[in-house]
């Protein structure tokens, strides 16, 4: 069964400090990869998706993620944060053959410091 | 409407009251998804649909949940006999396709209190 794992669940940094949120995954198979954020009273939006290609990916609003298939992971990026990127990240697996029931983790709650 | 619309936003019950959720996908999405979050959590997967038939419902956690998706448009999410651990966020989402190579598009959620 697939299953995703997020190392942190909760995450301070100040205004300029660069970001890392680990994700990894568990599932043998070809997968899609999300990672989806959550403002406060906000619905869930995505961030940035990897299905194939270039494991490097971009996002909107600067972030990035990292597919490194041999560790399983897909983790989260961004070089300088702000406080509007306060909010809850949730890194999210899909199964691409006949899969569409998308695994969400439990997600990191970032707190932004001004 | 431009995006994925859920009624009502909030609905406290009764324990043993049966309850019904709303949800209006994204005009042209054939494919729908409930989610059920509980505080902490991501989340949880309860059934998809694609078109009109429910092709996973392994996620509905008991045979007191169940979900309708009639047109292939609109679709609700039953809860009978609803249990203070039913309390949750519930969350619908549509696709365009089913096969997860697109982005899902969530609604607000709709906070279930069960008293």
């Amino acid at each position: 069964a697939q299953s995703v794992s997020q190392h942190n669940h909760h995450v301070i940094l100040s205004e300029a400090a660069s970001l890392e949120l680990g994700c990894n995954y568990s599932y043998g198979g070809t997968v899609n990869l999300f990672w989806y954020v959550q403002y406060p009273g906000q619905h869930l939006q995505l961030l940035l998706k990897y299905f194939s290609g270039d494991p490097l990916v971009k996002g909107i609003k600067g972030f990035e993620a990292e597919f490194i298939k041999s560790k399983f992971s897909f983790n989260l990026r961004k070089p300088s944060v702000q406080w509007s990127d306060t909010a809850e990240y949730f890194c999210a697996v899909n199964a691409r053959t006949g899969g569409f029931k998308t695994i969400f983790g439990a997600g990191t709650r970032l707190f932004v410091k001004a | 409407g431009a995006g994925v619309s859920q009624t009502p936003s909030n609905k406290v019950t009764e324990k043993g009251k049966y309850v019904e959720l709303r949800c209006d996908p994204i005009s042209g999405h054939t494919a729908l998804y409930w989610y059920r979050q509980s505080l902490g959590q991501g989340p949880e997967f309860l059934i998809y649909f694609q078109g009109t038939g429910a092709a996973d419902d392994s996620g509905l956690p008991n045979d007191r949940f169940f979900a309708v998706r009639p047109e292939g448009s609109v679709s609700t999410l039953k809860i009978q006999r609803t249990e203070r651990g039913d309390s949750a966020v519930y969350l619908c989402a549509s696709s365009s396709e089913g096969l997860g190579n697109t982005e899902a598009f969530f609604g607000q959620g709709t906070r279930l209190t069960v008293v």
